[in-house]
């Protein structure tokens, strides 16, 4: 079935780690990838999005993610993370063939420890 | 930065009532969508809305849903006699068109008693 994986549910790490989110999906044609994040009591904010080109795409918050066609994966990175980003994050696709409804992924949820 | 505005921020309705949840996206917008999340579970595509009707909608978009642009600038969600399982927070997105990504505003939390 078509879907969206994420298959780290909660993560934990400390400040000032590196930090790696990952996301798997299962469609024929490379989709449209985005990494949507969610703090407390707020809506979905847009980190960063994949079309087309450059398979490394930059974000906001100093976030980036490599597309991997072999691998069907666009995992999310960040060098060093700092408190405020803990949060909820969403992995989404657009298929292609489809309209332009987003799938997401179930989500990640990140702590950070002091 | 423009931003896409949700009315009310919390919701609470007795179950058969009707609800009306409310969303002003961003100005420039054309594409306009609903989704909603479940306490614990995935965020769900509800229904997408262009050039004054509906483009596409999922299996969740039954007959007690429905949505309206009653005019330039606000875009509702209806659902006609809420159950129990209505009960989620409701988002709002909007998009620009082309190759632009889907804007949320923050969400309506829904509950149904």
């Amino acid at each position: 079935a078509q879907s969206v994986t994420q298959p780290d549910i909660h993560i934990t790490v400390s400040e000032g780690a590196s930090l790696e989110l990952r996301c798997n999906y299962s469609y024929g044609a490379t989709p449209y990838l985005f990494w949507y994040v969610q703090s407390p009591g707020q809506g979905l904010q847009l980190l960063l999005k994949y079309f087309s080109g450059d398979t490394l795409v930059q974000g906001i918050k100093g976030f980036e993610a490599e597309f991997k066609r072999s691998q069907s994966s666009f995992n999310l990175r960040k060098p060093s993370v700092h408190w405020s980003d803990a949060a909820e994050y969403f992995c989404a696709v657009v298929p292609i063939q489809g309209a332009q409804k987003l799938v997401f992924g179930q989500g990640t949820r990140l702590t950070i420890n002091p | 930065e423009p931003e896409v505005t949700q009315t009310p921020s919390h919701q609470v309705t007795q179950m058969g009532q009707e609800v009306i949840l409310r969303c002003v996206p961003i100005s420039n917008h054309l594409y306009f969508y609903w989704y909603r999340q479940i306490l614990g579970q995935k965020v769900e595509f509800l229904v997408s809305f262009y050039n004054n009707e509906i483009s596409e909608k999922s299996e969740i978009f039954d007959d007690q849903f429905s949505v309206e642009r009653p005019d330039g600038s606000n875009f509702t969600l209806k659902i006609r006699s809420t159950k129990l399982e209505d009960s989620a927070m409701y988002f709002c997105a909007s998009r620009v068109g082309g190759h632009q990504p889907q804007h949320f505003g923050d969400g309506t939390r829904l509950s149904i008693l």
